[in-house]
């Protein structure tokens, strides 16, 4: 498995605002994931960050509103922009390490007021 | 359409008996299945998986049975442990790893003492 941190862990912002997240894995890998989990509900796939690509969004969502780098093989991150309180979830990011098992980060907590 | 089913909420057994937490999967695609273990506050902890070429996977006092046709797999604790007091969600992949992974809506598993 990986150690897997996310900065920060939790905050409250402002509707309108904007939050960068990022994720810290401590060994090379080359498949992120970004999910979200709302309040009582499921874990869903915001997308898929791979180095030297694109990131690879699912339905539903867009660049614009979330936009992910992936500038090396440790470290990304994922914008939340022009939040409302539908944003206020967990997002967590995940490591693929060879195989088809994914490793979790601890999350960060959004609320938007 | 919610394509992995967790139908029990929730699940209350009795401290040293067995937990049986069930899911139910629709797309024909998927072909590789997770169990993963959510404490409150923390992110996802991988806890064992399953290919589609097997029926039964075991780790300990884990284990996870695949029923293909029926498109339904279960994870078994043996004996149960007030530590296992914890949400647990099944997901599935397919794609070879290279897809993110689609989460039931987890089951909330409470240890009696």
């Amino acid at each position: 498995s990986a150690v897997i941190s996310q900065k920060p862990s939790r905050d409250i912002c402002q509707r309108g605002t904007s939050l960068t997240i990022q994720c810290q894995v401590d060994s090379q890998v080359t498949m992120m994931f970004w999910y979200r989990q709302q309040p009582g509900q499921s874990l869903t796939l915001i997308a898929t960050a791979n180095q030297g690509s694109e990131a690879t969004y699912e339905s539903g969502f867009v660049i614009d509103k979330f936009p992910i780098s992936r500038p090396n093989l440790t470290f990304s991150t994922l914008t939340v922009s022009n939040m409302s309180p539908e944003d206020s979830s967990i997002y967590l990011c995940s490591v693929e390490m060879g195989g088809e098992t994914q490793y979790f980060g601890p999350g960060t907590r959004l609320l938007v007021l | 359409d919610q394509q992995v089913k967790q139908n029990s909420p929730s699940l209350s057994v009795q401290e040293g008996r067995i937990s049986i937490l069930n899911c139910d999967y629709t797309n024909s695609m998927f072909d590789y299945f997770l169990w993963y273990k959510k404490y409150p506050a923390e992110g996802p902890t991988f806890l064992i998986s399953i290919s589609s070429i097997k029926d039964k996977n075991e780790d300990g006092r884990f284990t996870v049975f695949l029923n293909k046709s029926a498109k339904h797999l279960s994870l078994h604790i043996v004996p149960s442990q007030p530590g296992d007091s914890a949400v647990y969600f099944c997901a599935a992949s397919s794609g070879g790893g290279a897809d993110g992974l689609t989460f039931g809506k987890g089951t909330h598993l409470i240890i009696q003492p």
